[in-house]
This record gives structure tokens, sequence and C-alpha cells, in this order.
């Protein structure tokens, strides 16, 4: 089961939008509705941020949202902010014998 | 507080073996499915293992496939790692983590480091 394709890094002034990518294959994002998204900060675990593709957990800035396409899922981050700062991975439920599978990872910059 | 606390990493000889624990609190840890995922230095995140509420399944990512053994103990609200046969490659932070949204890991613990070197 291979990793699922983000770019290594996007960037954003304070205030204007962002979109992460990630992209799988039919055996993944393409055939399941049960991909979620985390945010890393340096030197701390990952936080949920979406699952199910666009539903927010409790406490999570609606700045947040999530959409799928195809095999194609995207994080949009809204009105940027420094604390935005982080390494953000997707993830998907997938056919494969290992269940779930991670995104490479990217690591947004706020300009 | 909802909270997991792992313990159990060090270091280790390549061929070696060690047991990573998860004490589970603040929650009803023996509904959850459960997870152990991995983050190599410098390197993103690796789903491990999951394990079903009941232990009655369980999935590895191929590179650990037996070597690994995930396991639970719902009387204690705990999840173990038993990782044998170490490789340099197995040198992380393990997590581990609860599956309480659906398909996602929304408790997480603070890691714990594995290093496997000579």
């Amino acid at each position: 089961q291979s990793a699922l394709t983000q770019p290594p890094s996007v960037s954003g002034s304070p205030g204007q939008s962002v979109t992460i990518s990630c992209t799988g294959t039919s055996s993944d994002v393409g055939s399941y509705n049960r991909v979620s998204w985390y945010q890393q900060p340096p030197g701390t675990a990952p936080k949920l941020m979406i699952y199910e593709v666009s539903n927010r957990p409790s406490g999570v800035p609606d700045r947040f949202s999530g959409s799928k396409s195809g095999n194609t899922a995207s994080l949009t981050i809204s009105g940027l902010q420094a604390e935005d700062e982080a390494d953000y991975y997707c993830s998907s439920y997938t056919s494969s014998s290992t269940r779930y599978v991670f995104g490479t990872g990217t690591k947004v910059t706020v300009l | 507080e909802v909270q997991l606390v792992e313990s159990g990493g060090g270091l280790v000889q390549p061929g070696g073996s060690l047991r990573l624990s998860c004490a589970a609190s603040g929650f009803s840890f023996s509904t959850y499915w459960m997870t152990w995922v991995r983050q190599a230095p410098g390197k993103g995140l690796e789903w491990v293992a999951n394990i079903k509420p009941d232990g009655s399944e369980r999935y590895y990512v191929d590179s650990v496939k037996g070597r690994f053994s995930i396991s639970r103990d719902n009387a204690k609200n705990s999840l173990y790692l038993q990782m044998n046969s170490l490789r340099a490659e197995d040198t992380a932070v393990y997590y581990c983590a609860g599956v309480g949204l659906p398909y996602a890991l929304d408790i997480w613990g603070q890691g714990t480091m594995v290093t496997v070197s000579s």
C-alpha cells in the first residue's frame, strides 16, 4: 500500500486561503468517504481536523474545510493565521490489508 | 480528562525486542478501535497496526507483519505493541491513538521513542 500523494509544501499570507490536495486511488480515496486530515505542529502529536471528508470535530475552527472529487481529497484553510503553520497529513480507509494509509504530508508556511 | 500515555520505548540493538504499552483513561476504551502509528525522525506518519474493540481483528502494515503484534487488555484499559526482530528502519516515535470518530483518530498519546541501533 503506497502513501497518498500530497504536495510537500504550500504557503500563504495571513488572511489568504490555501488548499492541500491528497491523491489516492480507486482502492482508497476514490472508493470511500473515509478521508481524515491531521495537523501536526513541530514536536507535538497530530490532531484530528477533519473526518469523513468534510466533518469537523468539536473545537476545530470553521476556517478548516474538506472536500473530495474522484481519487483526490482536499483540505482548505481559509483566513490563514500564524497558528496554522504546521505539517498536515491526510489519511484514508483502504481495501488493502493495512486498512488505513496516510498521505506524504504537507508543510504549511504562513508568510 | 481523555488521555493516552505510552511507555516502553528506548534503545535496542538490531534483532532485539521491545514491548510498548499505552494506558487509556477518561473514555470508554473497550468500545474503541485502537491503533499504533509511527513517525521516523524527520519523516511522515505511518499506520502500523489496528485492533478491534474486542481484539478479534488485527491489521498490520506489510513491513511489520510477522514481527510486531498488537494486543489489548480492556480490563486494564491498556494497549500493547510487541516488537520483535527490530531493524534500524523501525526507529521512530510510536504513538497510540483511538478511533473515536468514524474512521478517524481523535485521541492521541504523546508518543514514545524507539531507537534501533548497535
